[in-house]
């Protein structure tokens, strides 16, 4: 079965800085994609970026990027420029072209920006 | 365009009795997957649909049930209501529920109290 860890309960960071949250999965499959979702206070969860397994290249939307090591199990969302707005709960989510299309999902990282 | 709608945003009910949560996908989009979020930990998959068939369960009891319509809207079903059936209970649509198209949107949940 696929599991995701999320190894940082909670983390804090001060405006305008890089932050990096991590995530490990565990899988037998070779196909597959991992999302970054983030859920703020008012509760809707929306994507942050996707990554897909069969890709080398390190997905990357505006200030959000991944560094996806394949062979390591491992996948990291970076934040840079870190604003008031990024503060979320930040989760890391597996989908095996296996796993019944569900998607498994990490315990998620806090994260809070101060000002 | 109009992303996933949930109703009702809250509900409230006693032990014993019957819900339905519903859900309305992403113009175009075919597939329908419900999750469960209880308070502090990451969602749980529970069902998805595509094109009005069940593709996917996810490990609950057969108090869940789910439907999707011709619209491709869907809704929840939880009969027997216990105290621990509380929690967030997201909705996300996707294109077609496999590959880069799976990719899941999400609607800003209902959250279900059980008293």
């Amino acid at each position: 079965a696929q599991t995701v860890t999320q190894s940082q309960p909670e983390m804090s960071v001060q405006e305008a800085e890089t932050v990096t949250l991590s995530c490990t999965y565990d899988t037998s499959e070779n196909n597959y994609y991992l999302f970054w979702y983030k859920q703020p206070p008012s509760r809707q969860m929306i994507l942050v970026i996707r990554q897909e397994a069969y890709k080398q290249q390190n997905a990357t939307e505006n200030r959000f990027s991944v560094n996806f090591q394949k062979a390591a199990k491992s996948f990291s969302l970076k934040i840079s420029d870190s604003q008031l707005g990024d503060t979320a709960m930040y989760f890391c989510a597996f989908m095996g072209m296996d796993s019944n299309y569900q998607l498994i999902w990490g315990a998620g990282t806090k994260l809070i920006i101060k000002p | 365009d109009a992303g996933v709608t949930q109703s009702p945003t809250h509900l409230i009910k006693t032990r014993g009795q019957q819900v339905t949560l519903r859900c309305s996908p992403i113009s175009g989009h075919k597939s329908v997957s419900w999750y469960q979020q209880v308070l502090g930990q990451g969602p749980q998959f529970i069902f998805q649909y595509y094109e009005k068939e069940e593709r996917g369960r996810g490990n609950f009891p057969d108090r869940f049930s789910a439907r999707q319509f011709p619209n491709y809207s869907s809704e929840l079903n939880v009969n027997a209501l216990l105290l621990g059936d509380s929690a967030l209970y997201l909705c996300a649509s996707s294109s077609s529920g496999t590959g880069v198209s799976g990719t899941q949107y999400f609607g800003p949940g209902t959250r279900l109290t059980v008293l």
